[in-house]
């Protein structure tokens, strides 16, 4: 059974940064795509990034491009997300999710169970 | 980006009733479609992809049908495991994402 564990979250202030980890097990992720997706309080979900199983094409929602930097260690069976230049609006659960399927982009399965982040002064 | 429109955002339903969520898609996506269900305090988990493929496990009560810009979700007969926040996700291109939630009740 494939299982996704988030850790790396907490409080930050404005401007702070902060480094998330996914660890899976059961299986392994060399050769799935991989996804970052958030949930503000309250919300619905958001698209946060993508990386590919290789690690060699990434791309990001317009909302955190620029500031968040997604990678991966296959050799690990990590995945990351450097966060910089947080804001309030930021503060949400994030999960690591990976692409059920191999290939070209498709759905989140399974999910993590989520690390929160808070940014606030 | 491609939005998802879902309809409605919250209902409420006896058990034992047929509910419906639509999703509408602002241009076509074939049938690049999700649906999760979200229960509170937890990650989301699939029950329908390819608009229409039930998911490993998934109780035959949950369907899916569609394509290209109108998709509906439908419980055939509403059970109180069931109460939970459906969303669709739109696999088509890259941004990927969600329509807004059904918040589903018991009345």
């Amino acid at each position: 059974q494939v299982q996704l564990v988030e850790s790396g979250g907490g409080v930050v202030q404005p401007g702070g940064s902060l480094r998330l980890s996914c660890e899976a097990s059961g299986l392994s992720l060399r050769m799935f795509g991989m996804n970052w997706v958030r949930q503000a309080p309250g919300k619905g979900l958001e698209w946060v990034a993508f990386i590919r199983y290789d690690g060699n094409e990434r791309d990001y929602a317009d909302s955190v491009k620029g500031r968040f930097t997604v990678s991966r260690d296959n050799s690990k069976n990590m995945l990351y997300l450097e966060m910089s230049s947080l804001r309030p609006d930021d503060t949400a659960m994030y999960y690591c999710a990976k692409f059920a399927v191999t290939g070209k982009e498709n759905w989140f399965d399974p999910w993590g169970q989520g690390t929160l982040v808070i940014v606030s002064s | 980006a491609i939005q998802l429109t879902q309809s409605p955002s919250s209902l409420s339903g006896f058990v034992g009733e047929k509910i419906s969520i639509t999703c509408r898609a602002s241009q076509g996506i074939a049938s690049s479609l999700v649906w999760y269900q979200q229960k509170p305090g937890k990650a989301p988990e699939v029950l329908i992809y390819d608009a229409s493929t039930r998911a490993g496990g998934v109780p035959s009560r949950f369907s899916g049908s569609g394509s290209w810009t109108e998709f509906t979700l439908t419980i055939s007969s509403l059970q109180s495991e069931d109460v939970a926040t459906y969303y669709c996700q739109q696999f088509s291109s890259f941004p990927l994402t969600f329509g807004g939630g059904t918040k589903v009740e018991i009345k």
